[in-house]
């Protein structure tokens, strides 16, 4: 079982704004990173540290946190930001890696 | 522009091992911090473990300790990963990921992915 939390599937209407949400203690002491993965593709990072985008990402991509729980923002969802949505960050004991369980995002 | 490229695909039999290489261009090699990350079909992502190359000692997730092991070659800038013990839940796509630094979780540059099927 993960130690990062997510929910199993999320939906947003063309143009509106989704959040995705990543819970886990070690978030009390570590960011979140977020990657979008779609069908036969590698992830792409999308988010890192507090609030940083790679090259290339759209503004519309943020993140944010609060107490344990880590999200991910997008602001206008595109029909092309339809994927699978993954956070990591540090585990509890800072050491190692964790991933949460994914979140695939409908665009409807 | 960071490149990684994998080995292609493998085909093994229970209880067999397999290496895969991940060769790294475009930046740096032994400074930053090399996870490999496997997805399993139809699941999520899964951190196995990681090395910075200019140190040399690999960090394994619990589930992989004792059957992983993390390598690199700085001389071809090359890191690997070999799994032992294979048995069919081994069956996945395996991504090499460099950081973009040494954070262990800011995985900016992926590997095209190598299909590791286990089967008799």
């Amino acid at each position: 079982s993960s130690e990062l939390t997510q929910d199993p599937a999320v939906s947003v209407a063309l143009g509106q704004t989704v959040r995705i949400t990543c819970q886990g203690d070690s978030l009390r002491s570590y960011y979140a990173s977020w990657y979008q993965q779609k069908p036969g593709q590698a992830p792409v990072l999308v988010i890192y540290g507090k609030n940083n985008r790679p090259s290339g990402i759209p503004d519309r991509f943020s993140g944010s946190s609060s107490g344990n729980t880590a999200s991910l923002t997008i602001t206008g969802a595109q029909a092309e930001d339809e994927a699978d949505y993954y956070c990591n960050s540090r585990d509890s004991s800072g050491n190692l890696v964790v991933f949460g369980g994914g979140t695939k995002l409908t665009v409807l | 522009q960071v490149q990684l490229v994998q080995s292609g695909a493998e085909v093994k039999k229970p209880g067999s091992s397999v290496k895969v290489s991940c060769k790294a261009s475009g930046g740096t090699f032994s400074s930053y911090a090399i996870s490999w990350v496997r997805q399993a079909p139809g699941q999520g992502l899964e951190w196995m473990g990681g090395i910075i190359p200019i140190f040399g000692t690999a960090n394994y997730a619990q589930k992989f300790q004792g059957r992983v092991t993390i390598t690199t070659d700085e001389s071809t800038s090359t890191a690997y990963m070999e799994l032992s013990s294979l048995r069919s839940e081994d069956t996945a796509v395996y991504y090499c990921a460099r950081d973009l630094g040494s954070s262990w979780v800011f995985l900016g540059y992926w590997g095209q992915g190598t299909l590791v099927t286990v089967s008799s």
